[in-house]
């Protein structure tokens, strides 16, 4: 068990509605990331942190943005959702070595 | 641009046999593969790893080769038990400041009882 913790594990929203989903980890680990998987496409990268305030875009960060204030927290939000961002959303860290990464264990996230 | 790929979308096995599962991949600046396997439900976990410079890792029942030339890797389950029935996911880690891990689309096996 690699200490991260996703909340909600699920959503139900409405289109066009601001949704947060939250990674909290007890790993001290610098490395975060949000991936989200849908079939056909694996898993996504959407945006990661590389410490306290520094994030950058993954390969579909379109219609998301994320926050890191703390090096537990990783906050990644949909300002306004739309169906095509009903998937499942995983948090995931990584030490410096390169050779692991750990994931949470998914929020769930439909949009209708 | 697909830089890491699994062709087989879907693969059966008899229990007691060998599975194997491919991966494809672009970018020889790729520091380290990675496999995941992932049950309905949870979120992935991490199986075993490959480092660029090696040729071959192996852990219990399953081993990992790489072929850097063909720029292919395979994972072997020997032998294959109806609990490692998941998707798999093969993974590739590439730095540029910071570590990103690039996924391929995964590929589901079923082991048969």
């Amino acid at each position: 068990d690699a200490g991260i913790t996703q909340s909600p594990r699920h959503k139900v929203t409405e289109t066009g509605t601001p949704v947060t989903l939250r990674c909290h980890q007890t790993e001290n680990h610098r490395y975060m990331y949000w991936y989200r998987q849908d079939p056909g496409h694996g898993l996504r990268l959407i945006h990661y942190s590389y410490g306290v305030k520094d994030t950058d875009k993954g390969e579909v960060s379109d219609g998301y943005s994320v926050s890191r204030s703390k090096t537990e927290d990783f906050l990644l939000t949909l300002e306004s959702a739309t169906s095509s961002q009903t998937s499942v959303y995983f948090c995931a860290i990584s030490d410096p070595t390169g050779n692991t990464i750990y994931f949470g264990e998914g929020s769930w996230l439909t949009v209708v | 641009d697909q830089q890491v790929k699994q062709n087989s979308p879907s693969l059966s096995v008899q229990e007691g046999r060998i599975s194997i599962l491919n991966c494809d991949y672009t970018n020889s600046m790729f520091d380290y593969f990675l496999w995941y396997k992932k049950y309905p439900a949870e979120g992935p976990t991490f199986l075993i790893s490959i480092s660029s410079i090696k040729d071959k890792n192996e852990d219990g029942r399953f081993t990992v080769f790489l072929n850097k030339s063909a720029k292919h890797l395979s994972l072997h389950i020997v032998p294959s038990q109806p609990g490692d029935s998941a998707v798999y996911f093969c993974a590739a880690s590439l730095y540029s400041g910071t570590y990103k891990y690039i996924f391929g689309t995964g590929t589901r096996l079923k082991v048969l009882a």
